[in-house]
């Protein structure tokens, strides 16, 4: 079946300039999470929706990162006056919760949007 | 505070062998621990996970073991393929967290032929 996906799949912006990500969650899925990864380390939360409502934005760095999932499936992150410091690998996951009621911590990962500000 | 890290930056194994990947946490309240494998360009991709009421748990050619005395757990993979080079990362959910993962920094392995 189809995974996440997200677009574009690469991303060059010049400083200053306003970029938007798309996530499309796999269809169903209830929870979806932006991380940014940097070269060679290990995902970092940004933000976390349930269906449309934004839950946690506790790992955004700055009020220039935007994120929304308006309709509850595909969202959006979208940065403004983009720095340097920006560049990064975007990466969407969604999951979804367990059918007793619990949630699930499996998270499925899109291939992510690499970002380059010049 | 809590953390998740990896011990080695880096592994190579050959082919055929059996490779070990450590990870250590700092919260002794953790209770819950997932692997991840990601290859060259591609995201995450689940291998297994484990909850602090299991000390073992195994899937196919990958086996996580779970030391809470020490806060160390580790992701042992059998007869190592080439297929399985890539960066891997124990991560977490912070305590009280909205299920976020926190991710270890990773360990890249290399198979050598």
């Amino acid at each position: 079946g189809a995974g996440v996906s997200q677009s574009p799949r690469y991303k060059v912006a010049k400083r200053g300039q306003d970029v938007a990500l798309r996530c499309d969650p796999i269809s169903g899925h209830v929870s979806l999470f932006w991380y940014q990864q940097a070269l060679g380390q290990g995902p970092e939360f940004l933000t976390y929706f349930q269906n449309e409502a934004q839950l946690d934005k506790s790992g955004l760095p700055s009020d220039r990162f935007f994120a929304e999932r308006p309709e509850g499936s595909v969202s959006t992150l979208k940065i403004q006056r983009t720095q340097q410091e920006d560049s990064a690998v975007y990466l969407c996951a969604s999951s979804q919760s367990t059918k007793t009621g619990g949630w699930s911590y499996e998270q499925y990962f899109g291939p992510g949007t690499r970002l380059t500000v010049t | 505070g809590e953390s998740v890290g990896l011990h080695l930056p880096t592994l190579s194994v050959q082919e055929g062998d059996n490779s070990i990947i450590n990870c250590a946490y700092s919260n002794s309240a953790s209770d819950y621990f997932i692997w991840y494998k990601q290859e060259s360009g591609k995201g995450p991709q689940f291998i297994i996970d484990i909850r602090s009421n299991m000390d073992k748990r195994q899937g196919q050619r990958v086996t996580v073991l779970l030391n809470k005395t020490v806060k160390h757990l580790s992701l042992q993979i059998a007869a190592t393929q080439p297929g399985d080079s890539a960066v891997y990362f124990c991560a977490e959910p912070p305590w009280g967290s909205a299920r976020q993962l926190t991710f270890g920094s990773g360990t890249q392995l290399t198979v050598l032929p």
